[in-house]
């Protein structure tokens, strides 16, 4: 599975839209972008994924460059309870391998 | 519906104990596997499994057994604890197939002491 680059850390204002970097350039074609969040110690929750195009659900959008050598996760409207480690990870979808390997992810604190 | 349930959520050893951290999920999921998190860092595989009778190890299995007679009990076994196996113990499962995302289970905080 590839690598990821995510800064350690970032804050942004509540209400206000976190934009959250990652870059993962050996990405290869069957790789899935698949982003998680971590809030204080419990387990680790799944936000969003995707392969090469945008995606958006309720929590998040996430926009993937053209090559797929970066993606951006994008929090709209943060709030206090969106203060968490967030980790992007690549894997491939499919096959038997679903394993998920973490990096340090970065950690987002939501200021008042 | 559950999801993924772990026990106990606190646990302390003495060095050289043994223990057993159980995992069960109710989703039918195919794959399951057991990571750990040291403070500070992002999770790391300890072993996972594809289905039941089949298990691999992952990125640090040493000190760890596992076992899947079940396709819904996934135990991670510590036959001789060690200080260095003071974490947390996190289980996840996944659906087999396209698209698909993991479900993690609370943690088990273990200390070794």
């Amino acid at each position: 599975d590839a690598k990821t680059t995510q800064p350690p850390s970032m804050d942004c204002a509540e209400g206000r839209a976190a934009n959250l970097p990652c870059n993962h350039s050996t990405i290869s074609g069957n790789e899935y972008v698949y982003w998680y969040r971590q809030i204080h110690s419990q387990g680790p929750q799944y936000i969003i994924h995707g392969l090469k195009n945008n995606e958006t659900n309720e929590m998040a959008s996430l926009i993937i460059t053209e090559d797929r050598k970066s993606s951006t996760l994008i929090l709209p409207h943060a709030t206090l309870r969106d203060t968490a480690v967030y980790y992007c990870i690549v894997r491939v979808v499919g096959g038997s391998s679903y394993k998920l390997i973490f990096g340090s992810g970065t950690r987002l604190l939501v200021r008042p | 519906n559950a999801g993924v349930t772990q026990t106990p959520k606190f646990q302390v050893l003495k060095t050289g104990q043994s223990m057993t951290l159980q995992c069960a999920q109710d989703m039918n999921h195919e794959y399951m596997s057991w990571y750990r998190q040291d403070p500070g860092m992002g999770l790391r595989l300890i072993h996972y499994s594809v289905g039941a009778g089949i298990t691999d190890q992952g990125e640090v299995p040493n000190g760890y057994n596992v076992s899947r007679s079940t396709t819904e009990d996934f135990p991670l076994r510590l036959l001789s604890a060690a200080p260095s196996q003071t974490s947390v113990y996190f289980c996840a499962s996944v659906a087999v197939g396209l698209n698909t995302e993991a479900f993690f289970g609370q943690g088990t905080r273990l200390t070794v002491v």
